[in-house]
C-alpha cells in the first residue's frame, strides 16, 4: 500500500500564475481533503471532496478550487498566485463510512514557493 | 466556532526526561481530539485519538494523552523522551455533525538535548 501520494514535491511559481497540485488517496479511500500549512503554522482546512463534489470548505477565496476524479484522486488549483500562497499543501484521504469520525491519512505534501 | 490552542511554541527537554505538551480546545460539545507529529519534510503522522470513553488514551511510540473535559484540555505525555522524538507536534479537533474537517493548533516544536 503506497499510502497517500502527492505531486510534485516542490514547485516554484511567480505571482499571478496558476498552479495545479495532485493527490492520490490511500487504497480503499474515497474522500480527499486539502490543507494549507504556512511556515510556523498548523494546517488550515481548504476543502474536502467526496463523490466528485466539494462537500465542505474552509475560509479560502475562490482562487482555490479543486476537483475529484472517478478514481478518487484529486487536484487542487490555485489561480492568480500571491506571495502569501507560499506554503506546504497537504492532502489527506479517508473512507467516508458514516457521519462519524473517519481517520485521515496525510501525504508528504507539496511545497509551493511563490516569487 | 471551534479552535485549538497550543500555548508552547518551543519546548526543550533532555533525553530520558518526561514530556508534557499542552493543548486546549474550544468547542460546544465533546469533540474528537487528536495528536499528530510532523518531522521535517514529512507529512503528519497520527499519534493517538480520543473519541469517548476512557479519558486516558494510549498511542504509538509510547505517547499517551488525557482528556479533561472540565479544563477543555488534551495534553500529550511521554515518560521518557528519546532523541528521535524531536519534531513538531500538532493537536487537532474534529467536530461532529458530518464531514471530518480537522482544526489544528499552531504546533509545538520539540527539541531533545542529548
Amino acid at each position: 500500500d503506497a499510502g497517500v501520494t502527492q505531486s510534485p514535491t516542490h514547485l516554484i511559481k511567480t505571482r499571478g500564475q496558476q498552479v495545479t497540485l495532485r493527490c492520490s488517496p490511500k487504497s480503499g479511500h474515497d474522500t480527499v481533503s486539502w490543507y494549507q500549512q504556512a511556515l510556523g503554522q498548523g494546517p488550515q482546512f481548504i476543502f474536502q471532496y467526496y463523490e466528485e463534489e466539494e462537500r465542505q470548505r474552509g475560509n479560502f477565496p475562490d482562487r482555490f478550487s479543486g476537483h475529484q476524479f472517478p478514481n478518487y484522486s484529486s487536484e487542487l488549483n490555485v489561480n492568480a498566485l500571491l506571495l502569501g500562497d507560499s506554503a506546504l499543501y497537504l492532502c489527506a484521504s479517508s473512507y467516508r463510512r458514516s457521519q462519524a469520525y473517519n481517520e485521515q491519512f496525510f501525504g508528504p505534501g507539496t511545497r509551493l514557493t511563490v516569487l | 466556532a471551534q479552535s485549538v490552542t497550543q500555548p508552547d511554541i518551543h519546548i526543550t527537554v533532555s533525553e530520558g526526561a518526561s514530556l508534557e505538551l499542552r493543548c486546549n480546545y474550544s468547542y460546544g460539545a465533546t469533540p474528537y481530539l487528536f495528536w499528530y507529529v510532523q518531522s521535517p519534510g514529512q507529512g503528519l503522522q497520527l499519534l493517538l485519538k480520543y473519541f469517548s470513553g476512557d479519558t486516558l488514551v494510549q498511542g504509538i511510540k509510547g505517547f499517551e494523552a488525557e482528556f479533561k473535559r472540565s479544563q477543555s484540555s488534551f495534553n500529550l505525555r511521554k515518560p521518557s523522551v528519546h532523541w528521535s522524538d524531536a519534531a513538531e507536534y500538532f493537536c487537532a479537533l474534529q467536530g461532529g455533525g458530518g464531514g471530518n474537517k480537522l482544526t489544528f493548533g499552531t504546533g509545538t516544536q520539540l527539541k531533545v538535548e542529548l
